[in-house]
């Protein structure tokens, strides 16, 4: 049972256009959501994230959102540049635990 | 300070035998956990130690098993390798609402 889905394993976005990429959770006690990017062997590293609380997080290029009523949340970039072309996790937490979705590869056209 | 360091970084082994990953965290983290990363199938969660004891558990059959040392290093060992066992391993450490992952340890099973 996917406590965290991305559904859309891959997603291509046109350099200096918004990229979205989304995530759906089911448990409604997470208290924390963050954002991952992970290029070939490397380990990810950390993006962005947000509190259960609030409901937008902005950090330059990057907003996350959070829709509790309907258990999503959502990246988006903007503008895409080359260097966004990675796999991106999103991440749920509470409880002392983590949970990663499967990802999501962005490829960033020129 | 360091990030966090896997050993070794890449190790090809041969079905039924047995493997040692390492995994040194950041200094003053006391918190390690370990993923498997397959494509596909995203970062799935193995273990946690904390002062060296194990704190969560994955849904791994009992061939994957890990400990934690005094110095909060920590190793992870699969015993009777599988094919299916070539995967991204990677171990991270736990920060404020965050984790810091290492680059992982690549690993092919022929």
């Amino acid at each position: 049972d996917q406590q965290v889905k991305q559904n859309s394993p891959s997603l291509s976005v046109q350099e200096g256009r918004i990229s979205i990429l989304n995530c759906d959770y089911t448990n409604s006690m997470f208290d924390y959501f963050l954002w991952y990017k992970k290029y070939p062997a490397e380990g990810p590293t950390f993006l962005i994230s947000i509190s259960s609380i609030k409901d937008k997080n902005e950090d330059g290029r990057f907003t996350v959102f959070l829709n509790k009523s309907a258990k999503h949340l959502s990246l988006h970039i903007v503008p895409s540049q080359p260097g966004d072309s990675a796999v991106y996790f999103c991440a749920s937490g509470g409880d002392d635990k983590i949970i990663f979705g499967k990802g999501t590869r962005l490829h960033i056209l020129p | 300070k360091a990030g966090v360091t896997q050993t070794p970084r890449y190790l090809i082994k041969t079905r039924g035998q047995q493997v040692t990953l390492s995994c040194s965290p950041i200094s003053g983290h006391r918190s390690v956990s370990w993923y498997q990363q397959t494509p596909g199938q995203g970062l799935q969660f193995l273990f946690e130690y904390f002062s060296e004891t194990q704190r969560n558990k994955g849904n791994f059959p009992g061939r994957f098993s890990g400990r934690q040392f005094s110095n909060s290093r920590s190793e992870m060992n699969v015993s009777t390798l599988e094919l299916g066992d070539s995967a991204l391993y990677l171990c991270a450490t736990r920060g404020t609402d965050t984790q810091y992952f290492g680059p992982g340890t690549r690993l092919t099973v022929l």
